[in-house]
């Protein structure tokens, strides 16, 4: 079955500017789940969706925002783009809560130029 | 809040075995997860351990002491193709949906 896919693969942005990422969960998972990963922090979360309800969420600034379709695909959202903000964005799908496991795709490269 | 930490880099021998440590210090706890993620790839999911004790999967084994907040994971009859990061994260019981991760362990495996 095919597996989490995120688009796009890479992407180069100019500091304030805004970008949108896009996550498809694989079929029948419900729960879509958003990281960032950058070297000197390591996998960082940033918010969860569930049946299109953001049930738990980071502490990342309110630049940082989603959203869940019906079809369980999730966006997520950065405004006003920081040369920080450049890192690899991770979206992991499970079918509930994740305890029967969570799989990830292979991730956006963001880089803020 | 949640802190784990993991050794930042290891190398070990072709056919070795390698033990990479997890600590961790929740205030609730609903499981460990371990993951390997190679360079510019997904992490791929490794073992998850909620109970006490060592859960064997081939190569790959898991332990998990909740008193001590402690795992590992064992890697044995190592491959080059072994040299990938490992991730260890923790999920806490008010928040199941959330994994909060160590900053990984880079693994390099030598001839």
């Amino acid at each position: 079955k095919a597996g989490v896919t995120q688009t796009p693969r890479y992407l180069i942005k100019t500091r304030g500017q805004q970008v949108t990422l896009s996550c498809s969960p694989i079929s029948g998972h419900r729960s879509v789940s958003w990281y960032q990963q950058t070297p000197g922090q390591g996998l960082q979360f940033l918010f969860e969706y569930f049946s299109e309800t953001q049930r738990n969420k980071g502490n990342f600034p309110g630049r940082f925002s989603g959203r869940q379709f019906s079809n369980s695909r999730s966006e997520m959202n950065v405004s006003t783009l920081e040369l920080g903000d450049s890192a690899l964005y991770l979206c992991a799908s499970s079918l509930d809560d994740g305890l029967y496991g969570y799989t990830f795709g292979s991730g956006t490269r963001l880089t803020v130029v | 809040g949640q802190n784990i930490d993991q050794p930042t880099e290891m190398t070990a021998t072709e056919g070795a075995i390698v033990q990479i440590n997890c600590t961790y210090q929740t205030s609730g706890f609903n499981g460990l997860f371990w993951y390997q993620q190679h360079a510019g790839e997904a992490p791929t999911f490794l073992s998850y351990n909620v109970l006490d004790g060592l859960e064997e999967k081939g190569r790959f084994s898991s332990f998990l002491s909740r008193s001590k907040g402690y795992s590992y994971l064992l890697l044995k009859e190592l491959q080059m193709k072994d040299s990938a990061s490992y991730l260890c994260a923790v999920v806490d019981t008010g928040t199941a949906s959330k994994l909060t991760f160590g900053t990984g362990t880079r693994l390099q495996v030598t001839l």
